[in-house]
């Protein structure tokens, strides 16, 4: 079964404006969750990450909200820009095995258009 | 400081022959991990280490085998390639502890014809 699941394959929006990106998962034993960022022919790039006992966390333009009720976590990028264009993973980690063992959500394309 | 590399970047094999991909870290990483990506379905996790000595499976084992001798390296052996390996490969290594943070190699594009 698919425990991390991103439900859009793709998202567009203007340069400026806010993304948002959108994660679920069914297992209430994940304790970290992560999101990592990928350019074609290249590796995936780690972003920004959350505790699941906190519910935000911030990084410059990044910011991770978890509502934990929901088994929902989201990505905002404010203000986005053209080189956020890229396809963005979410993962969650499962406390109960090698912690750092990721389950990997399908991604989704984000376009930032000029 | 190379992080994780990983060799070759581009593979063409036929169906029935066997082969290796490379994967090293100079990051003194416990952990160590490979995924395929295929459109769609994201990362899925193959086989993965947490040290020298130790491997097990993840969600999609068949047709691979790893061994860990060293921190630095974990191949990747397909032992009879099939055209539903065709995938990209990438290797991951991280610490143990939170946040699980994986570093991840550029990846090796395979097909199998």
């Amino acid at each position: 079964d698919q425990q991390v699941k991103q439900n859009s394959p793709s998202l567009s929006v203007q340069e400026g404006r806010i993304s948002i990106l959108n994660c679920d998962y069914t297992n209430s034993m994940f304790d970290y969750f992560l999101w990592y960022k990928k350019y074609p022919a290249e590796g995936p790039t780690f972003l920004i990450s959350i505790s699941s006992i906190k519910d935000k966390n911030e990084d410059g333009r990044f910011t991770v909200f978890l509502n934990k009720s929901a088994k929902h976590l989201s990505l905002h990028i404010v203000p986005s820009q053209p080189g956020d264009s890229a396809v963005y993973f979410c993962a969650a980690s499962l406390r109960e095995t090698s912690g750092s063992r990721l389950t990997f959500g399908e991604g989704t394309q984000l376009t930032v258009n000029p | 400081n190379a992080g994780v590399t990983q060799t070759p970047k581009f593979q063409v094999l036929k169906t029935g022959q066997s082969m290796t991909l490379q994967c090293a870290q100079d990051m003194n990483h416990e952990y160590m991990s490979w995924y395929r990506q295929d459109p769609g379905m994201g990362l899925r996790l193959i086989h993965y280490s947490v040290g020298a000595g130790i491997t097990d499976q993840g969600e999609v084992p068949n047709g691979y085998n790893v061994s860990r001798s060293t921190t630095e390296d974990f191949p990747l052996r397909l032992l009879s390639a099939a055209p539903s390996q065709t995938s990209v490969y990438f290797c991951a290594s991280s610490w143990v502890q939170p946040p699980y943070e994986q570093y991840f190699g550029p990846g090796t594009r395979l097909t199998v014809t």
